[in-house]
Formats: C-alpha cells, sequence, structure tokens
C-alpha cells in the first residue's frame, strides 16, 4: 500500500530564507508527482508535477526534484515571502488516483 | 471561467439529512475525481470517473455515498444520513485523456454536520 510522508509537519521562517520541504513515498511504481499548494478553507493550486522519468521541474522560485528510486522528493524554495505561507501537498500519482502526504504548514514572517 | 467548479462552497446541515454536491470538470476532460479532506489531513481518494463510467470506489465511500456522472460531463455526490464524521472538505478534480497530464482541482465544498 502506498503511503506518503511530509517532513517537517510545520515550519516558521523569517522573510527571505531558502527552505526545502520533503516528501517521501513507500512505492516507488509511480507515474508523477506533484507539488501543490492549499491556503486556509481554499482548494488545491497545482504547483509543480514531475513526470516518472523526471528528475527536477522548476517554476520561478519553486523547484522540485524527484529521487523515484529512494522514493523521495523536495521542494525548495528560494528566498522565501509572506505570501508564501499555506500548506504545501505532495501527491503521488498510482494507477489513475493521487495520493496525498499530510502537508507541511509553512509560515513565513516579515 | 474555464476551471473546475463546485457547487455549493458551503453546506451546513443537520444529521440524518441528505446533502448533493455537484461538480462542473474543465470542458473536454473526460475524467473526474473526487475527494475528501478532513481537517489537518490530506485528501483522500473515493472515486473516479472516465466520461459516464464510475471506474473506482474507495472503501471510505460507504453505502451511504453515491455518485454519478449521468452524461459524462458534471457529477453529483450524495451522502444520504449525514453523519457527523461527515464533516470534512469534499474535492473535485478533473483530468484531459493521456497519461501523463495532471488533475486540476476545483475550489471545494466544504460540509458542516451538526
Amino acid at each position: 500500500k502506498q503511503e506518503v510522508t511530509q517532513i517537517p509537519a510545520a515550519l516558521s521562517v523569517p522573510e527571505g530564507e531558502n527552505l526545502v520541504l520533503n516528501c517521501s513515498f513507500t512505492d516507488s511504481a509511480i507515474y508523477n508527482l506533484q507539488w501543490f499548494r492549499q491556503d486556509p478553507g481554499k482548494g488545491l493550486t497545482s504547483l509543480l508535477l514531475i513526470q516518472s522519468s523526471q528528475r527536477e521541474q522548476t517554476s520561478g522560485r519553486l523547484n522540485a526534484s524527484l529521487d523515484k528510486s529512494s522514493g523521495r522528493s523536495t521542494l525548495y524554495i528560494a528566498a522565501s515571502q509572506p505570501g508564501d505561507s499555506a500548506t504545501y501537498l505532495c501527491a503521488v500519482r498510482v494507477t489513475d488516483k493521487l495520493i496525498f502526504g499530510t502537508g507541511t504548514r509553512l509560515q513565513v514572517f516579515p | 471561467d474555464t476551471g473546475v467548479s463546485q457547487n455549493p462552497r458551503h453546506k451546513i446541515t443537520k444529521r440524518g439529512q441528505n446533502v448533493t454536491f455537484r461538480c462542473d470538470p474543465i470542458s473536454e476532460h473526460n475524467r473526474l475525481y473526487w475527494y475528501r479532506q478532513t481537517l489537518g489531513q490530506g485528501p483522500e481518494f473515493l472515486t473516479y470517473f472516465q466520461n459516464e463510467a464510475q471506474l473506482e470506489k474507495s472503501r471510505l465511500l460507504s453505502d451511504r455515498f453515491s455518485a454519478e456522472r449521468p452524461k459524462g460531463s458534471f457529477s453529483t455526490l450524495e451522502i444520504q444520513r449525514t453523519e457527523q464524521g461527515d464533516s470534512a472538505m469534499y474535492l473535485c478534480a478533473s483530468r484531459p485523456p493521456g497519461l501523463e497530464n495532471e488533475q486540476f482541482f476545483g475550489p471545494g465544498t466544504r460540509l458542516t454536520v451538526l
């Protein structure tokens, strides 16, 4: 059974810091991995999608890497801003559904 | 707006009542998914459709839950005889054909059962 774990569960940092959020999964048989952002009480916004054959994806200040063989992904956020405050979820696609981690709650203070 | 839409956005009901939620996927997306998210947890898969066919249901989907997608466009999720444990955010997502394409999520329907 696929299980997805995210560490840390919560993170509070001052503005400007570079951050690394971690995601691990138990079964390497995945189609892809997505990172999402979720603001309180809201739906999910897709940030980055990494196919199983890819090693990383970048979008602006965000960079996500994937090491399928070790069951790990990291989301790197450069020069964090207060507007980055949200919960970040990773999800792996297994068959035709997503299996989510429990998220990392990020707070960036001025 | 061409994104996934869900209605209502919020629903408050009393225990034992029936509720129905609607999801309108992005046009041309043949796959539609329902997930449930409780407070402090990640979303959990409930069921999904390819066109009008319901292809997979999670064990989380008890007999009180039923989902339909009658014409392969919008979908409804009905919960009968609601319980307090049904309180959650219900998320809908859609995906176009193609193995590598991502799922796009709607804003969710927040259900509170009193």
